[in-house]
């Protein structure tokens, strides 16, 4: 069964640097997918941001960037120019790309950001 | 708007008692799915469905149970059998369930069990 891990369950940023969440997996696979996703204070799951496993280049939207590295089966999320918005908790998912066990999101325990201002 | 809705927002239910979690999308997705997340912990699957009338369990079906009557809709029915019901319940769906499609969720249900 495949596991994530996000080890740090808290970390603080201030408004307008640049702050990197860890998450770490286990998988035998070899064809997957891995999610950031946000969780603010309203509690609804936001995409952030989405990585295929067979493409080496890293993924980004806007201020978010990812740093996949595939044989150490890491998986950092990147913000910068952190905003205010940007507290929440943060949780890293695994998706599996193989019929009968892509329909389901593995999730860390997830990360909680405060950003101070 | 395109969405999900859960309803309703809070919910509050005496031990012994059925109760009914409710999930609509006008998205016009085939994939539907329940999470349940619990404090200091990620989400973990309840059941999904990839088609009307279709559905699997989960990590965590013991004690629940749904329906997949129309496509828009996706009830949970958390009984009397789920020892520890009171979590904060997601519901999401997807185009289908492949993997690359993103799953977008709703605001969610949070249940107590009084």
């Amino acid at each position: 069964a495949q596991t994530v891990t996000q080890s740090q369950p808290e970390m603080s940023v201030q408004e307008a640097e640049t702050v990197t969440l860890s998450c770490t997996y286990d998988t035998s696979e070899s064809d997957y997918y891995l999610f950031w996703y946000k969780q603010p204070p309203s509690r609804q799951m936001i995409l952030v941001i989405r990585q295929e496993a067979y493409k080496q280049q890293n993924a980004t939207e806007n201020r978010f960037s990812v740093n996949f590295q595939k044989a150490a089966k890491s998986f950092s999320l990147k913000i910068s120019d952190s905003q205010l918005g940007d507290a929440a908790m943060y949780f890293c998912a695994y998706r599996s790309a193989f019929k009968g066990g892509s329909e389901k999101l593995v999730f860390g325990k997830g990360m909680k950001l405060t950003v101070n201002p | 708007d395109g969405g999900i809705t859960q309803s309703p927002k809070y919910l509050f239910r005496k031990e012994g008692q059925n109760v009914t979690l409710s999930c609509e999308q006008n998205l016009n997705h085939d994939a539907m799915y329940w999470y349940r997340q619990d404090p200091g912990q990620g989400l973990r699957l309840i059941y999904y469905s990839q088609i009307v009338n279709d559905f699997q369990k989960g990590d965590i079906a013991e004690g629940y149970s749904v329906s997949r009557e129309k496509k828009e809709s996706f009830p949970l029915t958390v009984t009397s059998a789920q020892k520890n019901p009171t979590a904060f319940y997601l519901c999401a769906s997807s185009i289908d369930t492949g993997a690359y499609n993103e799953q977008f969720f709703g605001p969610g249900t949070r249940l107590t069990v009084l």
